[in-house]
Formats: C-alpha cells, structure tokens, sequence
C-alpha cells in the first residue's frame, strides 16, 4: 500500500535549525512536495523534489533519497511565525499526492 | 503563484439543509480540481476527484449521494454537502493543478462547516 510517515510534533527555539524528515511508500514516484499549514489555513506549497540531492530556497531546503524513500525538510534561522504543520506529499504513477498526517512544529522564544 | 478562491470561508447550517461550496482557479484554467476535508489535527484527506465536465471520481467510502461535486467549467468546481449532519462538520479544502502530470497543486482558502 501507499504510505507517508512522518513526526506528529516537533518543538525547537527560535533563531535555531530543526529538521522534518519524512518516509514513503508509494506506488510509483513522481516527486516530493513540502507544504505549509498554519491553523485554520490551507497548505501553501514550500517545495517540490524529483532528483536526489539538496534543494535550497531561503531559509527553508528540502532534501531526497529516491533510493531510501526519504526526505526531510531543514528550517534554518526559525522565526516565531514558522510555527505551523508541515505537509510531506508524495506524488504517485497517476500524479496523485498521497499526503502524510502532518508535522506539528512548535518554535519557543 | 495561481489563486484558487474558495468559498465561502466559513458557514453554519442547520442539521438537514444543504450547503454548497465553490471552488475557482482565477489565473489559469483547472481541469482537473481536487476535494479534500480535514479534521481537526489530521491531514488532508482526498474525498473526490472532480474533471471538467465529467463525473467526479469518488474516494473509498465516499458517499457520492451526499457530496455532490459538480465541475461545469474550467475554472469552477462546486461541493455540495446535501442533508448535512453535525459529523459534516469539518473544514473543506479544494486544489487545482494547471495542467497535467507534475505540476505544484494550489489550494483554496478552505471553508470550514459547522452543522448545528
């Protein structure tokens, strides 16, 4: 079957880094999508990786291992306002996103 | 990025009634758009598939009678919750992807229900 896991919650402080790793299991691959959601709001799309490596965008990268059906989301510098769920979505052969239950992160001063 | 608008954003229906959801893709055209509900603390979970002009595509234990999806054109999808009850109430997300294949899925700003 198709499966994301991912950590319920996460605490971390402001100004430090913290890491979201995700695992998946899908039926076919065809990219890893990272997505924001603060309460209450729709996701708002971070990232998107196909190839393996590291892809950086600001203060936020997003890495994957196709082999290891992995990737992990890395938050540098937090920022109070950082503090949301974080989406890992998994795009399968039919171009569906399987999505995991979300990552609760929570930023302390 | 693409603005999906959703709407409304919130509303509160008596036990019974019907309430009817709309999803538009403002910048791009969607033909495929995307239904999802989500409870509290729990993640996205796909309710239907809704294709221009043809019959939305139902997840497992969706109940299709209830959730009536109707995707008239090419930039609206509509969600109607008929006979709704209060375990209805949940927040309702759609998303569109412009075109097909791999391509960054945009949400609306969801609608949250709330059956009293």
């Amino acid at each position: 079957g198709q499966n994301i896991d991912q950590p319920t919650e996460m605490t971390a402080t402001e100004g430090a880094i913290v890491q979201i790793n995700c695992t998946y299991q899908t039926s076919g691959f065809n990219g890893l999508f990272w997505y924001q959601q603060h309460a209450g709001e729709a996701p708002t799309f971070l990232s998107y990786n196909v190839l393996d490596g590291l892809e950086e965008k600001g203060r936020f990268s997003s890495f994957l291992s196709r082999s290891k059906g992995y990737s992990y989301l890395l938050l540098k510098e937090l920022q109070m306002k950082d503090s949301a769920s974080y989406l890992c979505a998994a795009m399968d052969s039919n171009y569906q996103l399987i999505w995991g239950a979300g990552t609760k992160l929570i930023i302390k001063p | 990025g693409a603005v999906v608008s959703q709407h409304p954003s919130w509303v509160i229906c008596k036990s019974g009634t019907s309430v009817k959801i709309e999803c538009r893709s403002l910048d791009f055209q969607a033909t495929t758009m995307f239904w999802y509900r989500q409870f509290p603390k729990q993640s996205l979970m796909l309710m239907a598939t809704s294709n221009e002009g043809s019959k939305a595509t139902y997840e497992q234990g969706v109940e299709k009678d209830k959730f009536l999806i109707n995707h008239a054109s090419l930039t609206l999808s509509t969600l109607t919750v008929t006979s709704a009850h209060p375990e209805d109430s949940s927040f309702y997300i759609c998303s569109a992807k412009p075109g097909t294949g791999v391509t960054e899925a945009f949400f609306g700003q969801g609608t949250r229900l709330t059956v009293v």
